[in-house]
């Protein structure tokens, strides 16, 4: 049962251009949600996140937009690089009600590659 | 700024040996994760300590067991090891609702 899908394997995008990276989710009780971005054999590089009392979050070329009535969050990056080229994992986190800790399932991954 | 130091970054194992990785978290934050990733699979979570304490429990195999020391350092032991445990195994750790950081990974190879 994968709570967090990203539907897309991959992605090329022209250089400049904006990169768009989709990820849904399932369980109502998520309330933040973070992108990370990973190389291979390295361990995931935390990039942005956001609460769900928000629906848009900005750090430099790197947007997170949340639509919860959808259970979708997408993370927008303008202008695209070659340094970009990268696995992306969304992840969603939510508060175990038994320890008070919190639970971060991520999803599949979207290998993104931005072509010079 | 201090990141999440895992130990060792590769390893050689045969099958049925055991093995231990171990995860030094950033200072301060209270809380310690354990994931598996398999080859073109995301990141699958094992298991998780608050202030020294399982918190959470994924999908560990019962060869697997972890534990989390008085200095925060956590170590995840493994036993009766199977080919289908070459994965790369990431710790992370977190500060209360803060995002989690991820260590740069243990590569285990069972041979």
């Amino acid at each position: 049962d994968q709570q967090v899908k990203q539907n897309s394997p991959s992605l090329s995008v022209q250089e400049g251009r904006i990169s768009i990276l989709n990820c849904d989710y399932t369980n109502s009780m998520f309330d933040y949600f973070l992108w990370y971005k990973k190389y291979p054999a390295e361990g995931p590089t935390f990039l942005i996140s956001i609460s769900s009392i928000k629906d848009k979050n900005e750090d430099g070329r790197f947007t997170v937009f949340l639509n919860k009535s959808a259970k979708h969050l997408s993370l927008h990056i303008v202008p695209s690089q070659p340094g970009d080229s990268a696995v992306y994992f969304c992840a969603a986190s939510a508060r175990l009600e038994t320890t008070g800790t919190y639970k971060y399932i991520f999803g599949t991954g979207t290998r993104l590659k931005v072509l010079a | 700024a201090a990141g999440v130091i895992q130990s060792p970054r590769h390893l050689i194992k045969e099958k049925r040996e055991t093995a231990t990785l171990k995860c030094y978290p950033i200072p301060r934050h209270d809380t310690v994760y354990w994931y598996q990733q398999g080859p073109g699979q995301d990141p699958q979570f094992l298991i998780s300590f608050y202030e020294k304490m399982q918190s959470d429990k994924g999908s560990i195999p019962d060869r697997f067991s972890a534990q989390q020391f008085s200095d925060y350092h956590s170590e995840l032991n493994m036993s009766s090891l199977e080919l289908g445990d070459s994965a790369l195994y990431f710790c992370a750790s977190s500060l209360g609702r803060g995002a989690a950081f991820f260590g740069q990974g243990t590569r285990l190879t069972v041979v």
